[in-house]
């Protein structure tokens, strides 16, 4: 069945240091890749995507890759700071053939910023 | 303009009762998904509704059932509890036409089976 891998499980890192989370798939069908963060007691909002069409796309300090022939799709923030700090899903989705599809999410990365 | 509404926010039912949780999508969204997420791990799909109808499943026992009314809102179902029910539950809306927008998650139910 459809699994979403995430590395690492947590990240440590002093303000001002760059950040990555790599993530791998395995359905080959799967054209979405959104990535949602989490803060305690609330639920995941969505921070960026990316489509099977496009490489990479940055928005500010975050920057997303996808290398669709490997499987694997990662997320860059740069210059990080306290707010940072929260938990981080990848996640894949075949969505757009359909009206309707689902989203898989990986296990998560607890990201932590060292003011 | 309020966006995904969940009820209610903290729940403790004890093994074997039924429980069931309530969500209204953001304004403009017309697909509910659900979401169960244990503590320390990411979130399991178990069910997404469209126009009223289960669309697709995760893989859920028939224990956990839903619904979906005419204004969008749905509703999850979990008969005969059990402890390793306990977890956040979460309601995702979006709109329909795929992952064109992404999904809009509520702060979720904490269900505590006991």
């Amino acid at each position: 069945g459809e699994n979403v891998e995430q590395h690492p499980s947590t990240l440590s890192v002093q303000e001002g240091d760059s950040a990555v989370i790599k993530c791998t798939y395995s359905d080959s069908a799967s054209n979405y890749f959104p990535w949602y963060k989490q803060e305690l007691g609330k639920g995941p909002q969505l921070i960026i995507d990316i489509r099977s069409n496009v490489g990479e796309k940055k928005d500010q300090r975050i920057a997303v890759t996808l290398n669709k022939t490997a499987k694997h799709f990662s997320l860059h923030i740069t210059e990080t700071q306290p707010e940072d700090s929260a938990v981080y899903f990848c996640a894949a989705s075949n969505g757009g053939k359909t009206s309707y599809d689902k989203v898989i999410f990986g296990p998560g990365t607890s990201l932590s910023v060292i003011p | 303009d309020a966006g995904v509404t969940q009820s209610p926010t903290h729940l403790i039912k004890t093994r074997g009762q039924q429980v069931t949780l309530r969500c209204s999508p953001k304004s403009g969204h017309d697909t509910v998904s659900w979401y169960q997420q244990a503590l320390g791990q990411g979130p399991q799909f178990i069910f997404q509704y469209y126009e009223e109808e289960e669309r697709q499943r995760g893989n859920f026992p028939d224990r956990f059932s839903g619904h979906q009314f005419p204004n969008y809102s749905s509703e999850l179902n979990v008969n005969a509890l059990l402890l390793g029910d306990s977890a956040l539950y979460l309601c995702a809306s979006s709109l329909s036409g795929g992952q064109r927008y992404g999904y809009t998650f509520g702060s979720g139910t904490r269900l505590t089976v006991v």
